[in-house]
């Protein structure tokens, strides 16, 4: 049972432009969400998060949007830069029934060309 | 600045063998997690420790694998004997408190020959 998914394991941008990368969940419980970016060969890093009470948040160039009854988050970076390619990861908290532990997503490799 | 510290970072194994992996959280975080990454794949939990109690470890394939956390700071998990569907990345994570930010390691890649 797959409770996070990210339904596009790739996305290529060119530089300067908008990258939008996607995530659904299907549990209900999930009440804090959370974007980590993964170089290779490295551990995930946190990027962003946003409780279930707010629907946007942003920090510099990343800004997440949440709809909680589409059950979707978005991930938006704008201006992409080269640096920005890795994988990003979607990650969901229900603290209610299991605190603060991470469901992930499958990731999405971004690929931003110069 | 404070890291998650993991060793080895890199692990080639025959099949059958034992093989351990140890973390060192960063300093005041109760809560410690194991996760593996099969390449292609998002993280998944393995073990969840509150200090030296295991709180969740439903996922954690228990014929072959132990984890333990005695003094409640740094970690060790074992896996007697390694199968091949176990190579992947073993990410070790620490928390404080109830932010739900985990803060990772650089991981342990196991390659199970």
């Amino acid at each position: 049972d797959q409770q996070v998914k990210q339904n596009s394991p790739s996305l290529s941008v060119q530089e300067g432009r908008i990258s939008i990368l996607n995530c659904d969940y299907t549990n209900s419980m999930f009440d804090y969400f959370l974007w980590y970016k993964k170089y290779p060969a490295e551990g995930p890093t946190f990027l962003i998060s946003i409780s279930s009470i707010k629907d946007k948040n942003e920090d510099g160039r990343f800004t997440v949007f949440l709809n909680k009854s589409a059950k979707h988050l978005s991930l938006h970076i704008v201006p992409s830069q080269p640096g920005d390619s890795a994988v990003y990861f979607c990650a969901a908290s229900a603290w209610e029934t299991s605190g603060s532990r991470l469901t992930f997503g499958e990731g999405t490799q971004l690929t931003v060309n110069p | 600045e404070a890291e998650v510290a993991q060793s080895p970072r890199y692990k080639i194994t025959e099949k059958s063998q034992a093989v351990a992996f140890w973390c060192d959280p960063i300093s005041g975080h109760a809560t410690l997690y194991w996760y593996r990454q099969i390449l292609g794949q998002g993280p998944e939990l393995l073990v969840q420790f509150q200090d030296e109690s295991v709180v969740d470890d439903s996922q954690l394939p228990k014929d072959r694998f132990s984890a333990e956390r005695l003094k409640g700071v740094d970690s060790t998990l074992k896996i007697q004997p390694a199968e091949l569907g176990d190579s992947a990345m073993y990410l070790c994570a620490s928390s404080f408190g109830h932010t739900g930010e985990l803060f990772f390691g650089e991981g342990s890649r196991l390659t199970v020959l």
